[in-house]
């Protein structure tokens, strides 16, 4: 079945540094792909989506490449802030049902 | 701002007792989505509804839980006989029909059980 996997964390960095979050997916079809993130005390909201093969999702400085070849969507972010301290889902949609599957989730910890 | 409201934000019940949890979805948006999330994993998906029709519901969802969406506006989610392992955050979300296919969901903060 259809399954998204993620590095395990806490991802603990310092103010400025550069961010990798892996995620893998198995899908059959072209799913569609996202990271949502979860910021304290706050609901899931989308953070970028790529709907099909080598399309680029980007927002706030993040950026993601939907890589069909290597079944991957890592995210990416070249200067972090102590703001993008959260956790980080990234996910999977096939099909029209509009069901989202999700991975464990990755908290990422910036430090001034 | 009217995004997902979901009522109450936490509910601590003992084990046997049944629990009700509401969510008003965003205006208009013909979707609406119920997922649970325990502590350190993604949320799984549980059931969704499209206007007042219930179309799919995850294996995960026990004859011990049903949902119901009256009139194609809020829904509620209700779960008898609860267990200590019903202990998680339920999540609603919404989406409007034309992003349906897209997976762009929109997500309430949660309502979180405790079962003691």
């Amino acid at each position: 079945g259809n399954s998204v996997t993620q590095m395990e964390g806490p991802v603990t960095l310092s103010e400025e540094a550069f961010l990798t979050i892996n995620c893998t997916y198995t899908a059959t079809g072209y799913p569609s792909l996202f990271w949502y993130v979860q910021y304290p005390g706050e609901g899931l909201q989308l953070l970028l989506k790529a709907t099909k093969a080598d399309d680029k999702g980007s927002n706030k400085g993040f950026e993601a490449t939907y890589r069909k070849e290597t079944t991957s969507f890592h995210l990416e972010k070249g200067s972090v802030q102590v703001s993008d301290s959260a956790v980080y889902f990234c996910a999977l949609y096939s099909g029209n049902t509009g069901k989202l599957i999700f991975g464990q989730g990755t908290t990422l910890q910036v430090k001034p | 701002d009217t995004g997902v409201s979901q009522d109450p934000r936490h509910k601590i019940t003992k084990r046997g007792q049944n629990v009700t949890f509401r969510c008003d979805p965003i205006s208009e948006h013909n979707r609406l989505y119920w997922y649970r999330q325990t502590l350190g994993q993604g949320p799984e998906f549980l059931t969704y509804f499209q206007n007042e029709a219930q179309l799919e519901k995850s294996r995960l969802l026990s004859d011990r839980f049903s949902a119901e969406r009256p009139k194609g506006s809020f829904s509620t989610l209700e779960i008898q006989r609860t267990e200590q392992g019903d202990s998680a955050m339920y999540l609603c979300a919404s989406s409007p029909l034309r992003e349906a296919t897209t997976g762009e969901l929109f997500f309430g903060e949660g309502s979180r059980l405790t079962v003691l």
